[in-house]
């Protein structure tokens, strides 16, 4: 069975500090991994999403995330944090047919020191 | 825009009662999911379906029960039978294939007073 871990239930920077939120993955096949944001009292918005298509995958908001299979991780970075970061992210990995629902990490809630 | 929504944003409910909770989407989506959302649980699987007419228990299916009859709306009734009924729904959709990931709605919180 697929499985997602989420290193860190909350991680606090400061603006214009490196964000780091990590994401490992347990998994028989390299599957398909994704990063959603979570905004107080809103829905999931996807940031960005692998497909084995690239290994450094790029986002919205200035995020990126890179599959390192050997690490079976699909850590999300960010280069210099702004105050509207501040949210909480998952990670969530899909099977390779599709035809499960998504799995998902407990979250990691960022927020962001001015 | 296509989009999927859920409706009420807030709803408020004496315990006992039984109350339905509304998501409706336009994006022609076959998958559509529910997931409740408690503060430092992530989020747990109630019910999703595939299909119109089928759908399957998901991780905490007790005391919620859904129906699907058509492709746009996938409704979850919380019954009185689940305990602890407050907390945050989220309404997902997905079209098929692993690629893709959901579309969200903006969720209802619902407490039971």
């Amino acid at each position: 069975a697929q499985s997602v871990t989420q290193l860190g239930s909350h991680v606090s920077v400061s603006e214009g500090a490196l964000v780091l939120l990590r994401c490992n993955y347990s998994s028989s096949v390299p599957p398909y991994l994704f990063w959603y944001v979570q905004y107080p009292n809103q829905g999931l918005q996807l940031l960005l999403k692998y497909t084995s298509a690239a290994t450094l995958v790029k986002g919205i908001n200035g995020f990126e995330a890179e599959f390192k299979k050997s690490e079976t991780s699909f850590h999300l970075t960010k280069p210099s944090a702004h105050m509207s970061d501040a949210a909480e992210y998952f990670c969530a990995v899909s099977s390779l047919s599709g035809n499960t629902p998504l799995v998902f990490g407990k979250g990691t809630r960022l927020s962001v020191i001015a | 825009d296509g989009g999927i929504t859920q409706s009420p944003k807030y709803l408020f409910r004496k315990e006992g009662q039984n109350v339905t909770l509304s998501c409706e989407q336009n994006l022609n989506h076959d998958a559509m999911y529910w997931y409740r959302q408690d503060p430092g649980q992530g989020l747990r699987l109630i019910y999703y379906s595939q299909i119109v007419n089928d759908f399957q228990k998901g991780d905490i299916a007790e005391g919620y029960s859904v129906s699907r009859e058509k492709k746009e709306s996938f409704p979850l009734t919380v019954t009185s039978a689940q305990k602890n009924p407050t907390a945050f729904y989220l309404c997902a959709s997905r079209s098929q294939g692993a690629l893709n990931g959901y579309t969200f709605g903006s969720g209802t919180r619902l407490t039971v007073v």
